[in-house]
């Protein structure tokens, strides 16, 4: 089974509705991350978290908002979808350690804005 | 000018050949840096870390020049396994550990 999950893996929604990704692991990792990845411009984060109440805003948070509702769950939410959100979505963790600790992915979610 | 900047390729090689990829950061206090491999519409796996004195795994070798503020990565044997985006990751401070930066990614194609 997969360490790091993400629902749903497509999303194809209008310019206006609420959208929720969600995102589970099973690595026992503290932290966990949003990041968008556009064509051509890499990934960018969004938001993260080291713990359950702990949520730190990314790059790129406007139009977003998440919630940590366990160690194991954190989810991303587009409270207004635009266009512009189109992109793909993952999720990753990481382990609580020195610098240069290793990131792990969930498989991504393709949301498509129409 | 971007934090991280690689060639987004693609670089298009037959099996065998040997292939090298570079990428340039902006931060000249970066601390950390990294391989990662992306397959196509996968999600992103690291390949492996970069050492201040280089480091080789297998058929693949990373360094790092921060004179002039590069890593580098080196594929031999190319297998047609190897066909996908390798992504250039910086960390730029210590504080930060947490905060990947991240390159558009290096195309790869092997063909037969």
């Amino acid at each position: 089974d997969a360490d790091v999950t993400q629902t749903p893996r497509n999303r194809i929604t209008k310019t206006g509705k609420r959208i929720m990704l969600e995102c589970s692991q099973t690595k026992g990792h503290d932290r966990m991350y949003w990041y968008r990845q556009d064509p051509g411009l890499g990934l960018r984060l969004i938001y993260y978290s080291f713990d359950v109440k702990d949520i730190n805003k990314g790059e790129i948070s406007d139009g977003y908002s998440v919630s940590r509702q366990a160690q194991a769950k954190f989810s991303l939410s587009l409270e207004s979808a635009i266009p512009n959100q189109t992109a793909l979505y993952f999720c990753a963790t990481s382990d609580r350690k020195p610098q240069g600790n290793e990131q792990f992915f969930g498989p991504g979610t393709r949301l498509t804005v129409l | 000018r971007k934090e991280v900047e690689q060639d987004p390729g693609p670089f298009n090689v037959p099996e065998g050949a040997t292939v090298a990829f570079n990428c340039t950061y902006s931060n000249s206090a970066s601390q950390s840096f990294f391989w990662y491999r992306q397959d196509c519409r996968k999600e992103p796996k690291l390949l492996m870390s970069v050492y201040s004195s280089g480091n080789e795994d297998g058929r693949f070798t990373a360094q790092l020049n921060r004179a002039s503020q590069y890593i580098s990565l080196l594929i031999r044997d190319s297998k047609l396994s190897d066909s996908a985006t390798y992504l250039c990751v910086v960390i730029p401070r210590m504080d930060s550990s947490y905060k990947l930066i991240f390159g558009s990614g290096t195309r790869l194609l092997v063909r037969p």
